[in-house]
């Protein structure tokens, strides 16, 4: 099956700094990336789409200065998050569309950000 | 708007017994529908889904699932479960002409030896 990775599994980070995490699909070539925010015993929340070549669709109140992303290939999809704060901590999750129409999408494992 | 439920936060089963999660969604017109399970310190794995045809869908680890359009349901089940299908389920839909996935909230699936 699909193969996607996420790259840090953990990070730490200082107050005010910026993490850059990477999303990559391993055996396919994906023009479209999802990223989600899952807090603790609660759902995916939909933060953006990531489009191949073109900016990022953020939803509704996610702020896209702050959580920047970019799709620079078909098989890499970065997520930064700017200026981190305690609140920004947690698990970050992003998936890579399926390709010829079957509309399930392929999971990163996940990467757990903890700001200090 | 689309929605999904899932009813239960927790499911308790004793190994070899059948196992149920619950499924409901809202959405305009018809619906895809998957479920995905997230073992603990693992990403997402998609387990099935219902696009059209056969309203009884067979998935991974020998889950499946039923399509109910009248109910608006699509539950997972399992004729008899195994401790190691102890994990997170959720159930997710994209509507007709859509493009997100919309997830349930997550059901936690116990079972005991």
């Amino acid at each position: 099956g699909a193969v996607v990775s996420q790259h840090p599994s953990w990070v730490i980070c200082k107050s005010g700094t910026s993490v850059k995490i990477e999303c990559r699909s391993l055996d396919f070539q994906a023009t479209t990336m999802f990223w989600y925010r899952q807090f603790p015993k609660q759902s995916l929340m939909l933060m953006a789409t990531s489009n191949e070549g073109s900016k990022a669709t953020y939803e509704q109140g996610v702020e896209k200065d702050k959580f920047l992303i970019n799709h620079a290939s078909l098989t890499l999809s970065t997520l930064t998050v700017t200026s981190a704060h305690p609140e920004d901590s947690s698990f970050y999750i992003c998936s890579a569309g399926g390709s010829g129409g079957t509309y399930e999408q392929y999971f990163g494992p996940g990467t757990r950000l903890t700001v200090t | 708007a689309q929605s999904v439920a899932q009813p239960e936060d927790q499911v308790n089963v004793a190994e070899g017994n059948p196992l149920t999660v619950k499924c409901t969604y809202s959405v305009s017109g018809n619906p895809y529908l998957f479920w995905y399970v997230q073992y603990p310190n693992r990403g997402l794995q998609f387990l099935l889904k219902y696009i059209t045809g056969d309203n009884l869908v067979k998935g991974s680890y020998g889950f499946e699932a039923e399509f109910n359009k009248s109910q608006t349901s699509f539950h997972l089940k399992k004729p008899s479960a195994l401790v190691s299908d102890s994990a997170l389920y959720f159930c997710a839909v994209i509507a007709l002409g859509g493009f997100k996935t919309i997830f349930g909230a997550g059901t936690r699936l116990f079972v005991k030896a």
